[in-house]
């Protein structure tokens, strides 16, 4: 069974600040990992993904985030957030084949303070 | 591209009518759709999985009658929910896999319900 754990609910940062969010997964098999953005009242929109290759994943608005297999982590950073960073952030793991299976993260609330 | 709309983006109905709301993938074709329903300030909750041409597969707990899948063609697929109660209020979004893409899901907007 897959499961994801985002422990920090909230992040406050101020502008211009760098920021991370963290994301743990658990999985008995190899995963591919997804960090997706959701602004109020909207879908969700993908940020990044990770499927192989290099564990340093660079995605739109200048997010990042890096896979580490032995910590089972894929945390997202941003070096200097935005007023418009300020959203809802979900992180969520498949694991390949099975029909596209999606597990996600209870979500981190960012808030970027002026 | 991959861009996955809803209709409507909101509705408000009373308490013992239905509500039919699709999910259209406007430029590709999905293999299969996906229905998930979020609680505000929760995360998303995986309703049903749709493949089209067959039929839907539902997450424990979720009522399969109450909450109709539909996936008739490869950019349609829609979710009626039958007689509707306030408990049902919700966001419901859809989201889609591309065929022969990779293993990333595109969603849409999302339908905000609410059951008076």
């Amino acid at each position: 069974a897959q499961s994801v754990t985002q422990l920090d609910s909230q992040v406050p940062v101020f502008e211009e600040a760098p920021v991370e969010l963290r994301c743990n997964y658990s999985s008995s098999v190899s995963v591919y990992l997804f960090w997706y953005v959701q602004y109020p009242n909207q879908g969700l929109q993908l940020l990044l993904k990770y499927l192989s290759g290099s564990t340093l994943v660079k995605g739109i608005n200048g997010f990042e985030a890096e896979f580490n297999k032995s910590q089972t982590s894929f945390h997202l950073r941003k070096p200097s957030v935005h007023i418009s960073d300020t959203a809802e952030y979900f992180c969520a793991v498949s694991p390949p084949n099975t029909g596209n299976q999606f597990y996600f993260g209870t979500g981190t609330s960012l808030t970027v303070i002026p | 591209g991959a861009v996955v709309s809803q209709h409507p983006s909101r509705v408000i109905c009373k308490s013992g009518t239905s509500v039919k709301i699709e999910c259209r993938s406007l430029d590709f074709q999905a293999t299969t759709m996906f229905w998930y329903r979020q609680f505000p300030k929760q995360s998303l909750m995986l309703m049903a999985t749709s493949n089209e041409g067959s039929k839907a597969t539902y997450e424990q707990g979720v009522e399969k009658d109450k909450f109709l899948i539909n996936h008739a063609s490869l950019t349609l697929s829609t979710l009626t929910v039958t007689s509707a109660h306030p408990e049902d209020s919700s966001f419901y979004i859809c989201s889609a896999r591309m065929v022969g893409g990779t293993d990333t899901q595109y969603f849409g907007p999302g339908t905000r319900l609410t059951v008076l």
